[in-house]
């Protein structure tokens, strides 16, 4: 199958900061990519469906100027996640769409703010 | 609205033992479903899928599902439970295609010898 990356795959910060975690698709083009949230045992909730070269579609209730997200070329869309907040501490997945529409996810990045 | 439900979130089997875990979904429209493990800290991996065709689909490790319409059901098994399936599964489901996953809340396997 095809394969999904994302760095880094752990991370900490401050309460304030931003941070950026980047979501690859190595070895095919994802016009689309998603990105997921995960709560502890907890199910995945779709935060937003990313497209190459246009703006991000979000889902109800997601903060677009909190989350951002770009998806510059067909292999790589970053999330940054804004002023960051202990509330936002979770664990973020990714997923690349092939051209034969299938969604292969990445492994994962865990975010814990302080 | 279109909903995927999960029940039990929490399964134990003994190791050898048969495997169920159950999904239900809602639709007004034929739906994409799939099964996804997730081992700890780790992302998804997609167990099998059900697009169209044969309701009964056979999946990666042993796993296989089958798609019942009359009861919108899309439960997961395994014949023989091992020591190595224990982890999540999601249940999920897509309408018009693969995009947009809906993920059912998810169900913990645990194993015991």
């Amino acid at each position: 199958g095809a394969v999904v990356s994302q760095h880094p795959s752990r991370v900490i910060c401050k309460s304030g900061t931003s941070v950026k975690i980047e979501c690859r698709s190595l070895d095919f083009q994802a016009t689309t990519m998603f990105w997921y949230r995960q709560f502890p045992k907890k199910s995945l909730m779709l935060m937003a469906t990313s497209n190459e070269g246009s703006k991000a579609t979000y889902e109800q209730g997601v903060e677009k100027d909190k989350f951002l997200i770009n998806h510059a070329s067909l292999t790589l869309s970053t999330l940054t996640v804004t002023s960051a907040h202990p509330e936002d501490s979770s664990f973020y997945i990714c997923s690349g769409e092939t051209s034969s529409d299938e969604q292969f996810f990445g492994p994962g990045t865990r975010l814990t703010v302080l | 609205a279109q909903s995927v439900t999960q029940l039990g979130s929490h399964v134990s089997v003994s190791e050898g033992a048969l495997v169920l875990l159950r999904c239900n979904y809602s639709s007004s429209v034929p739906p994409y479903l799939f099964w996804y493990v997730q081992y700890p800290n780790q992302g998804l991996q997609l167990l099998l899928k059900y697009t169209t065709g044969a309701t009964l689909v056979k999946g990666i490790n042993g796993f296989e599902a089958e798609f019942k319409k009359s009861e919108t059901s899309f439960h997961l098994t395994k014949p023989s439970a091992h020591m190595s399936d224990a982890a999540e599964y999601f249940c999920a489901v897509s309408f018009g295609g693969y995009n947009k996953l809906i993920f059912g809340a998810g169900t913990r396997l645990a194993v015991h010898p």
